[in-house]
């Protein structure tokens, strides 16, 4: 079945600094999602990426989707206190179910 | 727009017990919605789908007679978790489809305690 990897599991950095996290999946997608769960909270929708190559933008936070749509990636620069939580990609086949990255958890300290 | 409720937001309950948990749509309808089972600092992993009008379709390893879903109407699917165990106790999240689009909304989840 899909398999979809996110890297690292784990990241502490300073605020300020930047952070990027890494999806890559076994099989094309045919969309992408990112997600941000705060500890203790539920996941809320960050984005969703479908075209090949597509990047997008939302204020600090900047998306791109691979050229074979395989691959995906998140970057926050200048992070804040506030960007603390789990962030996960979630890889759609087509078929309308998606399938979870293991989360990138972020942890910024002031 | 596109608010899930999910009730109740934490359960705990002896072993044995059944536990209904509901998932609403709010401000919109849902033919799908998803039943996910979150660990401790771990993913999110899909349990079922939930169509409205239809059978659920459990994911491999997921025992159906074990965690029911209803999906009655159009804004309403409910897990039950039956005669729960110890090994039970986790994260329990909905989500929903809103309208044509693939986005999936989340519930604020529900946290399963058995004793």
């Amino acid at each position: 079945g899909q398999q979809v990897m996110q890297i690292p599991q784990y990241q502490h950095v300073q605020e300020g600094e930047d952070f990027t996290t890494y999806c890559n999946s076994s099989t094309t997608l045919s969309n992408i999602q990112w997600y941000k769960q705060r500890p203790g909270g539920h996941p809320v929708f960050l984005i969703q990426l479908v075209k090949s190559g597509e990047v997008k933008k939302q204020k600090r936070l900047t998306f791109q989707f691979g050229e074979a749509k395989k691959n995906s990636s998140l970057h926050i620069t200048a992070t804040q206190t506030t960007d603390v939580g789990t962030y996960f990609c979630a890889g759609d086949s087509g078929y309308s179910t998606l399938t979870f990255g293991k989360g990138t958890m972020l942890l910024v300290s002031p | 727009g596109a608010v899930v409720s999910q009730h109740p937001s934490r359960v705990i309950c002896k072993s044995g017990t059944s536990v209904k948990i509901e998932c609403r749509s709010l401000d919109f309808q849902a033919t799908t919605m998803f039943w996910y089972r979150q660990f401790p600092k771990q993913s999110l992993m899909l349990m079922a789908t939930s169509n409205e009008g239809s059978k659920a379709t459990y994911e491999q390893g997921v025992e159906k007679d074990k965690f029911l879903i209803n999906h009655a109407s159009l804004t309403l699917s409910t897990l039950t978790v039956t005669s729960a165990h110890p090994e039970d106790s986790s994260f329990y999240i909905c989500s929903a489809l809103a309208g044509s689009s693939n986005i999936q909304y989340f519930g604020a989840g529900t946290r399963l305690s058995v004793l």
